[in-house]
């Protein structure tokens, strides 16, 4: 079975700019979260859907927003980019709320 | 507010030798601690889930403890080698998964 595949591996933008980053979870797999690491430090919560409505959200500010569609894939969207937000942006899944399995990544370089 | 700390944030071992990562967390009522692996600017590969009733868990060559009342977990690597070099984050769930707090993480190298 494949894992969770996220797209792009790597991106890049400029202040200012608009970004989606998609997600999709192990097959059966109901439940997706993201998670923002910047360089040096542990992952942050960023959302969780589970059966498509948003379960949780951490502290970022509305300029992120996400969602879940009916095959349980997910985009997550950030608006008016700033340097602070380069990072590697990771997918998680959940088959029960449990144990979470995450995927490469993608890379997101903002200039 | 949850928090978590890891100890040591880096950690340079001779290969072959017995190792212990060490994770600490302000509030004991978590749901769950889990155990992961990173590779440099890889996504985390789970190694180890351990729910709030147990006290251990193991796979292979690695163990994991959790003591919720002195909200601390320690993770065992036995016989390190060379590719266990990686670093290792913890990471606990207060919220039946909703989501998780992860510590910054312990960089391992296991020199041949």
């Amino acid at each position: 079975d494949a894992g969770v595949t996220q797209s792009p591996t790597h991106l890049i933008k400029t202040r200012g700019q608009q970004v989606t980053l998609r997600c999709s979870p192990i097959s059966g797999h109901k439940s997706v979260s993201w998670y923002q690491q910047v360089l040096g430090q542990g992952p942050q919560f960023i959302f969780q859907y589970y059966e498509k409505e948003e379960r949780g959200r951490g502290n970022f500010p509305d300029r992120f927003s996400a969602r879940q569609f009916p095959n349980y894939s997910s985009e997550l969207n950030v608006n008016a980019l700033l340097l602070g937000d380069s990072a590697l942006y990771l997918c998680a899944s959940s088959l029960n709320l449990n144990e979470q399995f995450f995927g490469p990544g993608t890379r997101l370089t903002v200039l | 507010k949850q928090e978590v700390t890891q100890i040591p944030a880096a950690l340079s071992v001779p290969e072959g030798e017995n190792l212990v990562l060490n994770c600490s967390f302000t509030d004991s009522a978590i749901y769950n601690l889990q155990w992961f692996r990173q590779d440099p600017g890889k996504g985390l590969t789970s190694l180890l889930l351990i729910q709030s009733s147990q006290r251990e868990q193991t796979s292979g060559r690695l163990n994991a403890s959790l003591d919720k009342s002195s909200g601390r977990s320690t993770l065992y690597i036995a016989a390190s080698q060379p590719g266990d070099s990686a670093t290792y984050l913890c990471a606990v769930d207060e919220t039946s998964g909703s989501r998780l707090t992860f510590g910054e993480g312990t960089q391992l190298t296991v020199n041949p």
